[in-house]
């Protein structure tokens, strides 16, 4: 099956504990992005990559790292998290940085930061 | 930079009732545009999008957008809504000439009520 798929779904941490999200997606895209889903904003993108080794900041990238290493693995990288980064995570691939056929999701990372 | 206004935060029908969802956009350039739905906890999944062509798009559910680009609009509609639409909906841009960082509105929440 076709899937982007997230980890872990619910995160609890403490501010300045470095943590990853993972993302990993089975289609062959060349184009993943990572967004922040808040109450009354939408989503937000974080960060993207058009491929291997080339990623580019987004809207909100302040606090967050990236690496594209592999082309199915984009993790999400939070060097020292803060309360502000309380959010809804979505990781999302496509075809091309278009939209190609639309957007595939992953299932969301919940994270809080205490 | 482009911007996408939902103008329709909050949206309650009953069952049968006939939908439109606005979204108006800004950018001067040419645009790929898509509707996303969000049922509740679930991660966003693409209803329908537009590249170019006949202006007027079908999606998946009995969906319909229509692009109206002297408008600026792509404004989502479905003829008889059921409890099961219940979601949120987000209007999305990609502008197709320079960043390709997409934009996504601040979304709409529609409550079907049986």
């Amino acid at each position: 099956e076709a899937q982007v798929t997230q980890n872990p779904r619910y995160l609890i941490t403490v501010t300045g504990k470095k943590l990853t999200v993972t993302c990993s997606q089975n289609m062959n895209h060349e184009y993943m992005s990572w967004y922040r889903q808040d109450p009354g904003l939408g989503l937000r993108q974080i960060y993207y990559s058009m491929n291997v080794e080339v990623t580019d900041k987004g809207d909100v990238p302040e606090g967050y790292k990236v690496s594209r290493k592999e082309k199915r693995n984009f993790p999400l990288i939070l060097e020292s998290p803060s309360p502000n980064q309380t959010s809804l995570y979505f990781c999302a691939s496509s075809l091309s940085r278009g939209g190609g056929y639309g957007y595939t999701f992953g299932s969301g990372t919940r994270l809080t930061v205490v | 930079a482009q911007s996408v206004s939902q103008h329709n935060h909050h949206v309650i029908l009953s069952e049968a009732a006939s939908l439109e969802l606005g979204c108006n956009y800004s950018y001067g350039g040419t645009v790929n545009l898509f509707w996303y739905v969000q049922y509740p906890g679930q991660h966003l999944q693409l209803l329908l999008k537009y590249f170019s062509g006949d202006p007027l798009v079908k999606g998946i559910k009995g969906f319909e957008a229509e692009f109206i680009k002297s408008k600026f609009s792509f404004n989502l509609r479905k003829p008889s809504v059921q409890w099961s639409d219940t979601a949120e909906y987000f209007c999305a841009v990609i502008p197709t000439g320079g960043s390709y960082i997409p934009t996504f509105g601040r979304g709409t929440s529609l409550i079907v009520h049986p």
